[in-house]
């Protein structure tokens, strides 16, 4: 089946250390997204791709890094850069279609700083 | 930073009431989509809206975009027990990347 494969779902990670938070997609979408969940919250955008090689800057890219170097896939790495990372971060990708993009969410990773 | 703005931040009715969401972007949007998370899942899209003035329903919900292209609501009609959750606008600005409201989170008491 088509979809948005996230993992893992639940990660804990040790202060100092950078993870990655693996995101891979089989629906042919150029565009992928990577959102941030804070309890309660709403979604804040991280990093997108409009297209292999070539991502943007977000509203909190701070203490954060992606790649995109297949159309498949979009890993984020949370450096420890980043001052609070626990949160639920969503993965998502785009098609374009002529009337407009929508975006289809992975389950997400719970990511906890221990 | 955030440019859809999307209010209330809450909202709790007692089952059968009517509830309604909105959400207002400073600039004009391509369109407009809806998504609805439920505790503890991912946001599913609901809806998709791209021209002016445009409704359009889903059962007992009815989505509405502003004459404008910078407004929307969502009115769910007698709210049931399944429809807790938490709903997400989300526009796009400017065709590069698309931006959620914070979304409203909706509690129903049966």
């Amino acid at each position: 089946d088509g979809g948005i494969t996230q993992s893992p779902k639940y990660l804990f990670r040790k202060e100092g250390q950078n993870v990655t938070l693996s995101c891979e997609q089989n629906l042919n979408h150029d565009a992928m997204y990577w959102y941030r969940q804070d309890p309660g919250q709403g979604l804040r955008l991280i990093y997108y791709s409009q297209i292999v090689n070539d991502f943007q800057k977000g509203d909190i890219a701070e203490g954060y890094s992606v790649s995109r170097e297949k159309k498949e896939s979009f890993p984020l790495t949370v450096t420890s850069a980043q001052k609070n990372p626990t949160a639920f971060y969503l993965c998502a990708s785009t098609s374009t279609g002529s009337s407009g993009n929508t975006i289809y969410f992975g389950e997400g990773s719970w990511l906890t700083v221990v | 930073g955030q440019q859809v703005m999307q209010i209330p931040q809450y909202q709790h009715v007692q089952e059968g009431e009517d509830f309604t969401t909105y959400c207002n972007s400073s600039t004009t949007l391509s369109n407009i989509q809806w998504y609805k998370q439920r505790p503890g899942g991912h946001p599913v899209f609901l809806i998709q809206l791209v021209k002016s003035g445009e409704v359009k329903k889903q059962k007992r919900l009815t989505f509405q975009f502003g004459e404008a292209k910078k407004n929307s609501s969502l009115h769910i009609t007698a709210t049931q027990t399944t429809d807790v959750g938490t709903y997400f606008c989300a526009g796009t600005p400017n065709n590069n990347d698309m931006r959620f409201g914070a979304g409203t989170r909706l509690t129903v008491k049966p």
